[in-house]
């Protein structure tokens, strides 16, 4: 069965500091990969999505970056956080071939504050 | 693109039905689901409608699809105070690619 990890789960950074989640997704090949960002109170708003290695489409403009180094990983970085970067992130997975309901599975998410 | 709206908030007593409305705007989503976030936690998928079907029922879980006036609604039955969470329904338009839409999610609040 197929499974998603997301680490770290809980994040307290400076302002300034840089950042980096990661996220891999087991039991699965060539998945298509999302970057989630639910800032507090409301919605979730897709940062980053990628079909395949070192393809990655962003969604908005921001602070953040995507990368894609192997096929089951996708990394969310930042060189230098702002306070507007406080949220929770959720990385998520659906299958690579689109067909039917394609159903969108989410990791755990990391909690990021930034003081 | 697309925008899916959601109320805010929803109060229902235990054992009562709980009904949580969705409005969204992109007629070309084949699929519309509901997910479900339970504190610090991340979303489950709870269902998913065929955008040709009127309603789907899964055992507690009612889901209402009116096309015509893009309206998407969940009933849960007999609401139990494990059902308290943020609900969102999200819809996929046609892009060609899987990029699901949220609305702002309804956090659902069962008392006893």
């Amino acid at each position: 069965s197929q499974t998603i990890h997301q680490w770290p789960a809980t994040l307290v950074q400076p302002v300034g500091s840089p950042l980096s989640l990661e996220c891999t997704v087991e039991g699965t090949s060539n998945p298509n990969l999302y970057w989630y960002r639910q800032a507090a109170g409301r919605g979730l708003q897709l940062l980053f999505y990628s079909v395949g290695i070192g393809q990655i489409s962003s969604e908005v403009p921001q602070n953040l970056s995507a990368s894609r180094p192997q096929d089951r990983q996708f990394i969310l970085s930042s060189k230098k956080l702002l306070l507007s970067d406080s949220g929770f992130y959720l990385c998520a997975w659906t299958e690579g071939q689109y067909s039917g309901a394609n159903v969108l599975t989410f990791g755990a998410g990391s909690r990021l504050t930034v003081l | 693109g697309e925008d899916v709206e959601q109320s805010l908030f929803l109060s229902v007593r235990e054992g009562d039905s709980s009904v949580i409305n969705c409005t969204y705007t992109d007629s070309s989503s084949t699929y519309l689901y509901w997910y479900k976030q339970e504190p610090g936690a991340g979303l489950q998928l709870l269902t998913y409608i065929f955008s040709n079907m009127d309603m789907k029922q899964d055992q507690r879980l009612t889901v209402l699809l009116n096309k015509k006036d893009k309206h998407l609604s969940l009933r849960i039955a007999d609401t139990q105070t494990g059902d308290s969470a943020i609900y969102f329904c999200a819809g996929a338009p046609n892009t060609g690619f899987q990029k699901l839409v949220f609305g702002t999610g309804t956090r659902l609040l069962v008392s006893p």
